[in-house]
């Protein structure tokens, strides 16, 4: 199994602030069949489903705000949000889609300073 | 609209069955992988194995192969999660998610239930 290790586990950051919350994974999840790195970002605000920030490491998904970006290939990525606000308090997730199982990370909790 | 609508709380006992359903609504079933996802309480994200109903290849995570059971009926666009044996260790909440299809391969999850809380206790 790939496994996902995110840093840190906590975060606390001011509000209008940066955020960076970073992901390793044990091996590459670039596929060079299509040179894309097979890597999502979640976020999981109390008692609700996660939901899909970022696919491809860096595609951001419809609706979600410009502030939340992705970078990073082959074993290192990194969530970053630009300007922190208060509906952005959750837990952030990766996960690789490489191969199955389709591993997450441990998860980052993110909250206000 | 997008909509997984997944069945309700269960209260079990240890070494009870359970089957937990997942309804699909607002686009082509069969185009599309239905993943499992376990939360423990407090905990992270456990992916447990995916199914894609258009064929019912299913992959699973071998943390769960051989301790549940994904299947899917395609006319009535749902995905099912089952145990002939629960323990209460798997007392969690239970999402399912879409799965984007890609080369015969799931790629990642783009709509999910709102879950299914499964306590298992004697």
């Amino acid at each position: 199994d790939i496994v996902m290790t995110q840093s840190p586990d906590s975060l606390a950051v001011s509000l209008g602030e940066r955020a960076t919350i970073n992901c390793k994974s044990s091996q590459s999840v670039l596929y060079s069949f299509d040179n894309y790195n097979y890597l999502a970002w979640y976020q999981q605000k109390a008692g609700q489903p996660p939901k899909l920030l970022i696919y491809w490491a860096s595609t951001r998904e419809s609706g979600v705000p410009d502030r939340f970006s992705g970078s990073g290939s082959e074993t290192d990525f990194t969530l970053t949000i630009s300007a922190l606000q208060t509906e952005d308090v959750a837990v952030y997730y990766c996960q690789q889609y490489y191969s199955t199982p389709h591993t997450f990370g441990q998860g980052t909790k993110l909250e206000i300073k | 609209e997008v909509q997984l609508v997944q069945s309700g709380a269960e209260v079990k006992k240890p070494g009870e069955s359970l089957r937990i359903s997942c309804k699909g609504y607002g686009y082509s079933f069969t185009d599309y992988w239905i993943g499992w996802v376990r939360q423990m309480p407090g905990k992270g994200l456990d992916w447990m194995g995916i199914i894609y109903p258009g064929d019912s290849d299913t992959r699973y995570s071998p943390s769960v192969q051989g301790q549940v059971t994904i299947s899917a009926d395609e006319s009535i666009t749902t995905a099912y999660l089952q145990w002939n044996s629960l323990k209460a260790s798997d007392t969690a909440m239970y999402y399912c998610a879409r799965g984007i299809t890609g080369t015969s391969h799931p790629y990642y999850f783009d709509y999910w239930g709102q879950g299914a809380l499964v306590t298992v206790s004697s």
